[in-house]
């Protein structure tokens, strides 16, 4: 992997039901990766930030986990509401205080 | 604590015409950025500041696109021409350094430019 990648670029959710997506991100030389939800006509917000391989995060319904062996990062999200709509991007860094290498994202839109 | 602020939050302009955005990072913040993401891409990073120096800026398209942070605060980016490949989001972000740090960065909300 070369760049960071980010799929599904989009999925459909009904709501109450729970979902994943996958980021994918060049396992050499990496320090960081960053999940940010961004929804429309609002600020990309960061939601967490991982290091170390194996390591686990949650917020409310949201959690992330990451394999930096094999270069990924899946993002849950558990009975999934409406205010969940937005488009999730991942970034990867280098180094500390280097730059964020992002993702496409991936937009979800959940359905009442 | 006040987030980053952007401004015009809309821009539509001809192509050949020039057009500027401005950001305010958060306060303390000493690391600004400027990125460009076009419609179904990720954010590219156009250029980095640390205080009023440029950290990074070798993405940035320098025949048409400048940007200044004269005083290591506040920042402007400016398109001078403008195409039509340049209509996108453009995002500022800042961040505190701290050494080890994870570098989550902060950002405000995106000026939406379309050149036509």
């Amino acid at each position: 992997i070369l760049n960071v990648e980010q799929s599904p670029q989009s999925l459909h959710v009904q709501e109450g039901d729970s979902t994943n997506f996958t980021c994918s991100f060049p396992s050499s030389n990496f320090y960081a990766l960053h999940w940010y939800r961004w929804e429309t006509a609002k600020s990309p917000e960061a939601l967490f930030v991982m290091t170390l391989n194996g390591d686990e995060k949650k917020k409310g319904r949201i959690s992330a986990t990451l394999n930096t062996k094999e270069g990924y990062s899946y993002l849950y999200i558990k009975g999934s509401q409406p205010e969940d709509s937005a488009t999730y991007l991942c970034a990867s860094s280098k180094a500390a205080g280097n730059k964020l290498t992002f993702g496409g994202g991936t937009r979800v839109l959940v359905k009442p | 604590e006040a987030g980053v602020a952007q401004s015009p939050r809309y821009k539509i302009i001809e192509k050949r015409q020039s057009v500027a955005f401005w950001c305010n990072p958060i306060s303390g913040h000493a690391t600004l950025y400027w990125y460009q993401q076009i419609l179904g891409q990720g954010p590219k990073l156009l250029i980095q500041f640390q205080n009023n120096g440029v950290v990074d800026d070798s993405q940035l398209p320098k025949d048409r696109f400048s940007a200044e942070r004269l005083k290591g605060v506040d920042s402007t980016l400016k398109i001078q021409p403008a195409k039509l490949e340049d209509s996108a989001v453009y995002l500022c972000a800042s961040s505190f350094p701290i050494a080890g740090g994870l570098g989550t960065q902060y950002f405000g909300p995106g000026t939406r430019l379309l050149v036509l």
